[in-house]
């Protein structure tokens, strides 16, 4: 079964610095996906980066970049420019083939989050 | 586009009876699906509906259920609740990248 695992149960960056946030995988599957989720207080969950695990290239979205290495299972999020509003609970998420397409399943399993605090 | 809906907001159920939550996808999006977050065991996966069938299953007990509708509406459905059974509810609604976007939720509380 496919797990995530993010270590850092809380970090916090003082405003403007970069923050680099981990998470490791376990997957016997060789496509998937991989999605970094933010939920604020507000417990909204907002998708904030995606990566398929068949492109080497890494993602980025504006400030937010991921150092995806597929070998080590390793799909880390760097938010640079730290911003107050970037203070919430992120979540690492890995997504595998769906089931038609010969996968195990196509449901999001997520990490258990870490608290991530921005000061002034 | 309108994002994902989920009414209600806020309900406060009493142990044994029984609770329906609903969630409208974003327009175009035919998968939708349910995770229930809770302190203790983060966000858990409950089911996936497309096109009205369930296509997938999580690890929870008959008394979750689903279904959704020819719109791409779903409900989904807790009987006989359980204190264990309050929760943040979350929807799902899926592009066909498989990118999920994600209601506002539904805070279940069973006294």
């Amino acid at each position: 079964a496919q797990t995530v695992t993010q270590s850092q149960p809380e970090m916090s960056v003082q405003e403007a610095e970069t923050v680099t946030l981990s998470c490791t995988y376990d997957t016997s599957e060789n496509n998937y996906y991989l999605f970094w989720y933010k939920q604020p207080p507000s417990r909204q969950m907002i998708l904030v980066i995606r990566q398929e695990a068949y492109k080497q290239q890494n993602a980025t979205e504006n400030r937010f970049s991921v150092n995806f290495q597929k070998t080590a299972k390793s799909f880390s999020l760097k938010i640079s420019d730290s911003q107050l509003g970037d203070t919430a609970m992120y979540f690492c998420a890995f997504k595998g083939q769906d089931k038609s397409y010969g996968g195990s399943q196509g449901n999001l399993i997520f990490g258990k989050g870490t608290k991530l605090s921005v000061k002034p | 586009k309108a994002g994902v809906t989920q009414t209600p907001r806020y309900l406060i159920k009493t142990r044994g009876q029984q609770v329906t939550l609903s969630c409208s996808p974003i327009s175009g999006h035919r998968s939708v699906s349910w995770y229930q977050q809770t302190p203790g065991q983060g966000l858990q996966f409950l089911f996936e509906y497309f096109s009205e069938t369930q296509r997938n299953k999580g690890n929870f007990p008959g008394r979750f259920s689903g279904r959704q509708f020819s719109n791409s509406r779903s409900e989904m459905n807790v009987s006989t609740l359980e204190l264990g059974d309050s929760a943040l509810y979350l929807c799902a609604s899926s592009t066909d990248r498989g990118e999920q976007y994600f209601g506002p939720g539904t805070r279940l509380t069973v006294t």
